[in-house]
């Protein structure tokens, strides 16, 4: 099947690291994003990594991906109020430009 | 750079009309993809269009179709609109071996 699956939600204090985690399907896929969306907006690319990395570092934002388990995850360090939004994951098949998306992570930070 | 602009930003349609969103690119991008984001199915591919071609076609009846134009400005067409059609209709541009940028999207409720 085509599910990538996320956790619904996530609560952090400001200040705490946040990691969102994602399972995906496709072990052929060959980009792995992370997109954020605030209320009412559009989709805003994070950062991406490409499925023959296992790490990949930008700034705040680390990705981790696990490609036996198909685990990818996403940490927030320092997480500020401005993070709170829906986090989606998203992978991508093959030579496409089809983008298969997670279910999306509501992140909540706590003052 | 200008963003992927996408107009109208909202709409307001009854059953059984037709509706035609429009997409504008980032200069020099050629790919546009078109997703539909529903609180039941979450994000969804559309279609996707490259140079005019339609080069990808996600799991949607055939009311729902598109275009694109010789200066990459995509437009989607969905005819005899049904209540489930209501949903954020977001548009993505993309460069050759670039990443997908997403615009805002148009909100489409259907009453």
């Amino acid at each position: 099947g085509e599910d990538v699956e996320q956790s619904l939600f996530l609560s952090v204090r400001e200040g705490d690291s946040s990691v969102i985690n994602c399972t995906y399907t496709d072990s052929s896929s060959t980009y792995l994003y992370w997109y954020k969306q605030e209320p009412g907006a559009g989709l805003q690319l994070l950062t991406y990594i490409f499925s023959n990395m296992d790490m990949k570092q930008d700034q705040r934002l680390t990705v981790l991906l696990n490609k036996k388990d198909k685990h990818l995850s996403l940490r927030i360090a320092d997480t500020q109020t401005g993070d709170s939004a829906i986090y989606f994951c998203a992978e991508r098949k093959g030579a496409t430009n089809k983008l298969i998306f997670g279910t999306g992570t509501l992140l909540a930070v706590q003052p | 750079k200008a963003g992927v602009t996408q107009t109208p930003r909202y709409l307001i349609k009854t059953r059984g009309q037709q509706v035609t969103l429009s997409c504008s690119p980032i200069s020099g991008h050629r790919s546009v993809s078109w997703y539909q984001q529903t609180p039941g199915q979450g994000l969804q591919f559309l279609f996707e269009y490259f140079s005019e071609t339609q080069r990808n076609k996600g799991n949607f009846p055939g009311r729902f179709s598109g275009r694109q134009f010789s200066n990459s400005r995509s437009e989607m067409n969905v005819s005899t609109l049904e209540l489930g059609d209501s949903a954020l209709y977001l548009c993505a541009s993309r460069e050759v071996n670039d990443e997908q940028y997403f615009g805002p999207g148009t909100r489409l409720t259907v009453t």
